[in-house]
């Protein structure tokens, strides 16, 4: 079955540690996003890359980092520069084209101790 | 830069009966996209609906449509005969349509209606 899968599912860092969020997807997507959701905000992008080698900061990439070596990939790395981390993440993936809808991943839950 | 806003943060509806919820949004655009996502509280989102705002026909999915009125950048989402199953938050989002420069696809989130179904 085609789909987003995004591990772990919940994730506990301490302050001043890194840690990486995985996003996979297996639908032949070219383009891919991150989005941060926080209570009463609804979802913020943090970065999206719609080919392989290439990403753009979206509207609050401060204190996070992506990589995009291959198209089905697309990491977040949340960086101890990143003041409240404390969030739900969200990857989603779209084909590339303007009909074409945006499908989503289950989700990190993403908690500094 | 491109805004949504859902004005009311909770609804909720007698089960069975109809429910509306609002959406603006303000874009110097003519040419977008405009979709409304269900977040049940498995926190997936799921796409519910869609409109062209090319289209002055209103999108329809089974218990599902919009009222988009795009002079007065309106696009409201109404369930008809509502079930235990549509509780959920509900978000408005918004997309330029035009392709041709990358970056246009990322999609701007409103707040979201928290849906609460009375059985």
């Amino acid at each position: 079955d085609g789909g987003i899968t995004q591990s772990p599912k919940y994730l506990f860092r301490k302050e001043g540690q890194n840690v990486t969020l995985s996003c996979e997807q297996n639908l032949n997507h070219d383009a891919m996003y991150w989005y941060r959701q926080d209570p009463g905000q609804g979802l913020r992008l943090i970065y999206y890359s719609q080919i392989v080698n290439d990403f753009q900061k979206g509207d609050i990439a401060e204190g996070y980092s992506v990589s995009r070596e291959k198209k089905e990939s697309f990491p977040l790395t949340v960086t101890s520069a990143q003041k409240n981390p404390t969030a739900f993440y969200l990857c989603a993936s779209k084909k590339r084209g303007g009909g074409h809808e945006q499908f989503f991943g289950p989700g990190t839950r993403l908690t500094v101790l | 830069a491109q805004t949504v806003t859902q004005s009311q943060p909770e609804m909720s509806v007698q089960e069975a009966e109809t429910v509306t919820l609002s959406c603006t949004y303000d874009t110097s655009e003519s040419d977008y996209y405009l979709f409304w996502y269900k977040q049940p509280p498995s926190r997936q989102m799921i796409l519910v609906i869609r409109q062209e705002a090319y289209k002055q026909q209103n999108a329809t999915e089974n218990r599902f449509s919009v009222n988009f009125q795009k002079a007065a950048k309106s696009f409201s989402l109404k369930i008809s005969d509502s079930q235990l199953g549509d509780a959920a938050m509900y978000f408005c989002a918004y997309r330029y349509s035009v392709i041709s420069n990358f970056g246009n696809e990322k999609l701007t989130f409103g707040t979201g209606t928290r849906l609460t179904i009375i059985p």
